[in-house]
């Protein structure tokens, strides 16, 4: 099946510094990828909605300016967390589908990041 | 939005037990799929099932798309198969998937 690699897979970083996080599609063509967040002993929650070649769309209560993502081409989205604060720690996953059709997601290994 | 439930929360089986798992969504969906979260916080995709039965080893699900939902069997279980196990549906390419709460299964020698 298609894959989606993300990097780095856990990351600790000091307040006030950025973490880069990517996600690229390596067989496969995405126009849309989606970040998702996870706390400890919770589900899944989307974050945002990468398109590629425009600006990405958050959902309610993510803020767009800490949270920035950059989808530059069909197979490469990075989502940067600036400035980060311990209560950003968490573990992000991204998704991507095969662009146009209709079928399942497939998801990246997950990044943790932890802010100390 | 969709709304999705699972249950139960949590299961406990001794190894060898047979269980099955229940996905339950609030409106019509083109796709599901079902994961295995393990220990590292990979989700390994276990099927994807927008409609009808799959069976892979051990493990089998069903969707049925009228009723809006899905049920995942877990046969003869091993302590390996202890995890969260998620449900995500999804509407078109393009939208995102929304995941249910879980069910969290722990199986004991």
């Amino acid at each position: 099946g298609a894959v989606v690699s993300q990097h780095p897979s856990w990351v600790i970083c000091k307040s006030g510094t950025s973490v880069k996080i990517e996600c690229r599609s390596l067989d496969f063509q995405a126009t849309t990828m989606f970040w998702y967040r996870q706390f400890p002993k919770q589900s899944l929650m989307l974050m945002a909605t990468s398109n590629e070649g425009s600006k990405a769309t958050y959902e309610q209560g993510v803020e767009k300016d800490k949270f920035l993502i950059n989808h530059a081409s069909l197979t490469l989205s990075t989502l940067t967390v600036t400035s980060a604060h311990p209560e950003d720690s968490s573990f992000y996953i991204c998704s991507a589908r095969v662009a146009g059709e209709n079928t399942e997601a497939f998801f990246g290994q997950g990044t943790r990041l932890t802010v100390v | 939005g969709i709304q999705v439930e699972q249950s139960p929360p949590d299961l406990i089986l001794q190894e060898g037990a047979n269980s099955t798992l229940r996905c339950n969504f609030s409106d019509s969906v083109n796709n599901l799929q079902w994961f295995h979260q393990n220990p590292w916080g990979q989700l390994i995709n276990l099927f994807y099932i927008p409609s009808g039965t799959k069976q892979n080893g051990r493990l089998s699900a069903t969707t049925v798309a009228t009723e809006r939902y899905s049920l995942l069997y877990i046969s003869s279980s091993q302590t390996t198969d202890s995890g969260v196990y998620f449900c995500a549906v999804g509407l078109n390419y393009g939208q995102n998937f929304v995941f249910g709460p879980g069910t969290r299964l722990s199986v004991l020698p």
